[in-house]
């Protein structure tokens, strides 16, 4: 069956400080990847996804790369804002078969940003 | 426009007694996912419907869990005879037909409390 892990948190870190949110997926077929982000008291947003081996998503300054070789898709990002204290989850979604192609997600990384 | 919306935002009930949870997907979203979010077991994913077709039930922890879509739009997940591990954040999304590349949009969630 399909799976994510990522990094175990919680992640600590001051403003401006870089960011790797480590994530790796076991998958039976060829999924789409995606980073969801849970801010304070909201509802999960998407942050960037990638359909595509060697694709890149980005937004808000958060980038991950779908790496097909070492089966991973590490959040970064080069400047982290207090903003960004949050819960990120790594996701996975199948492409390639009739099923309910629902998300598989990771458990969660917490990252606080500390002034 | 309007997001996906849930309610009741919160709920606490006592082992035992039967709960409804109600979702409204976005309009024209004919995708609608529920998932679980609890501690230790993260997020996972409990039903989906697509259209007219027969749900994709696999997700359901056990028989006391039922959901149901009526006209294609709101959805209720019935948990009956609650025990205490019931107890996490329902969350509720909604997509366009379920392409890898479609969104899922997420609701903020019902939080269930098992006394």
């Amino acid at each position: 069956g399909n799976s994510v892990t990522q990094m175990e948190g919680p992640v600590t870190l001051s403003e401006e400080a870089f960011l790797t949110i480590n994530c790796t997926y076991t998958a039976t077929g060829y999924p789409s990847l995606f980073w969801y982000v849970q801010y304070p008291g909201e509802g999960l947003q998407l942050l960037l996804k990638a359909t595509k081996a060697d694709d890149k998503g980005s937004n808000k300054g958060f980038e991950a790369t779908y790496r097909k070789e070492t089966t991973s898709f590490h959040l970064e990002k080069g400047s982290v804002q207090v903003s960004d204290s949050a819960v990120y989850f790594c996701a996975l979604r199948e492409i390639s078969s009739g099923s309910a192609r629902q998300l598989t997600f990771g458990s969660g990384t917490q990252l606080t940003v500390l002034p | 426009g309007a997001g996906v919306s849930q309610s009741p935002s919160n709920k606490v009930t006592e082992k035992g007694k039967d709960v409804e949870l109600r979702c409204d997907p976005i309009s024209g979203h004919t995708a609608l996912y529920w998932y679980r979010q609890s501690l230790g077991q993260g997020l996972e994913f409990l039903i989906y419907f697509q259209g007219n077709s027969a749900p994709d039930k696999s997700g359901l922890p056990s028989d006391r869990f039922s959901a149901e879509r009526t006209g294609g739009s709101v959805s209720t997940l019935t948990i009956q005879r609650t025990q205490q591990e019931d107890s996490a954040v329902y969350l509720c999304a909604s997509s366009l037909p379920s392409g890898a590349i479609n969104e899922q949009f997420f609701g903020p969630g019902t939080r269930l409390t098992v006394l």
